[in-house]
Formats: C-alpha cells, sequence, structure tokens
C-alpha cells in the first residue's frame, strides 16, 4: 500500500537558520510525491512536485525538496527560514493511476521563530 | 485569476440540520474533491468527481453526499451534522491525475461549526 510518513510533528527553527522538514515514502511502482504548506484557516498550497528528472525540485517560495530513491525520502528544505515559513507543511503521494489520488501524510508544523 | 471557490467561507450549523456547502472552479478541471480536514491533522478524502463519474471512499459515512451539477461547480450536503462533523472541509481540483499525477489546487475552505 502506497504511503508517506512525517515523523516530526513540530520543527522549530530560528530566522536565518536552513530549515529541513522530513517526509519519506512507501509505494509501489514510480513515486510521485508533493509537498503542499497550509497557513491557519486556509487551504492546502501547493509547493513543488517529483515526477522525474532531477532529484532536486525547487518551488514556490525559495523552497526545494531532495528525491532520495535509495532512502525513500522526499525531505523539504529551505536554506534560509522566514518568520513566514511558519505554517503546517504536508508531503503527499499520488496513486492510482488515471482515477487517482494523493495520500496525505499527517503533517508538520514548522515554527521560525525571529 | 483561476481559482478555486468555497462558499461561505464559515458555517454554523444546529446539530441535525442540513447544510450544504458550495465550491466552484474557473480552472475548467476534469476533477473535484472533498476532503475533510480536523484540527491540524491531514485532509482525508471524502469523495471525488471525475467529469460526472462519481468516486465515494469507502469509509465516507452515509451522511454525506455530494452533487456536481456541471464542471464548475460542486456541492457537499450533510444531510444531520452530528458534533463529529465540526471541521474544515476543503475543496480540490485537477486535470486528468494520468496527465498531471494529481497536481490539487485546493479553495480556502470553509470551516464548519456544529452546536
Amino acid at each position: 500500500a502506497q504511503s508517506v510518513a512525517q515523523p516530526e510533528d513540530q520543527v522549530n527553527v530560528a530566522e536565518g537558520n536552513p530549515l529541513t522538514v522530513k517526509c519519506t515514502y512507501s509505494v509501489s511502482g514510480n513515486p510521485y510525491l508533493f509537498w503542499y504548506v497550509q497557513y491557519p484557516n486556509r487551504g492546502l498550497q501547493f509547493l513543488l512536485k517529483y515526477i522525474t528528472g532531477d532529484n532536486l525540485v525547487k518551488g514556490s517560495y525559495g523552497f526545494e525538496a531532495e528525491f532520495n530513491k535509495s532512502q525513500t525520502s522526499f525531505h523539504l528544505k529551505k536554506p534560509s527560514a522566514l518568520v513566514s515559513d511558519s505554517a503546517l507543511y504536508f508531503c503527499a503521494v499520488f496513486y492510482g493511476g488515471s482515477q487517482g489520488n494523493l495520500i496525505f501524510g499527517k503533517g508538520t508544523k514548522l515554527s521560525v521563530k525571529p | 485569476d483561476a481559482m478555486v471557490i468555497q462558499n461561505p467561507r464559515y458555517q454554523v450549523t444546529q446539530f441535525g440540520k442540513p447544510v450544504t456547502l458550495s465550491c466552484s472552479q474557473t480552472l475548467n478541471h476534469n476533477v473535484m474533491y472533498w476532503y475533510q480536514q480536523k484540527s491540524s491533522q491531514a485532509p482525508k478524502l471524502l469523495f471525488h468527481y471525475y467529469d460526472k463519474d462519481f468516486n465515494n471512499e469507502a469509509d465516507t459515512p452515509d451522511n454525506f453526499q455530494s452533487r456536481r451539477p456541471n464542471t464548475s461547480f460542486c456541492f457537499l450536503d450533510i444531510r444531520s451534522p452530528g458534533l463529529g462533523d465540526a471541521a474544515m472541509y476543503l475543496c480540490a481540483t485537477s486535470r486528468d491525475p494520468s496527465v498531471s499525477y494529481n497536481e490539487q489546487f485546493f479553495g480556502p475552505g470553509t470551516r464548519l461549526t456544529v452546536l
């Protein structure tokens, strides 16, 4: 069965420091992986996705993610965190072919302090 | 701008009183989804429409129904809301998943309170 795991409920980072939000996946076949961000009382916003190609994927707001097939990971990274990056981050995997859907991880709350 | 719109943003209803949440899209996407999200949890897929084809998740309660009268609109009906149905309800759209690998575009959500 397809699944994603976000092992950290919360990540705390000082503004200006690099941040990493972890995600590991379990899929049969090729993995199609996504990161979404959710600000309080808002819907989810797409950040980036990995379908194929370069293992380092660049996305919105300066975020990037590294696909590592051997470690079955897709960690979200940013070189320098901003207070405004504080939000809930969801990793997701696509499954199911032409009628497919997303499976979301449980989410990681990122808190960036000044 | 092309977008996904949900109305209302906040809905208060009484225990057992039917309620309808609305979603519209200007993206002309084939697929529309309804998710339930409880506090700081992952969104839980309730059902989705692929064009006019309705797909219900196995564990979605019968209390939840949906209608999609045309490409642009989709409604979530909760026939007899219970206290446990209080949540954020998210609508999302995507192009044909076999092409887009299911990059979904979300509306801002409707927060439902049940008194």
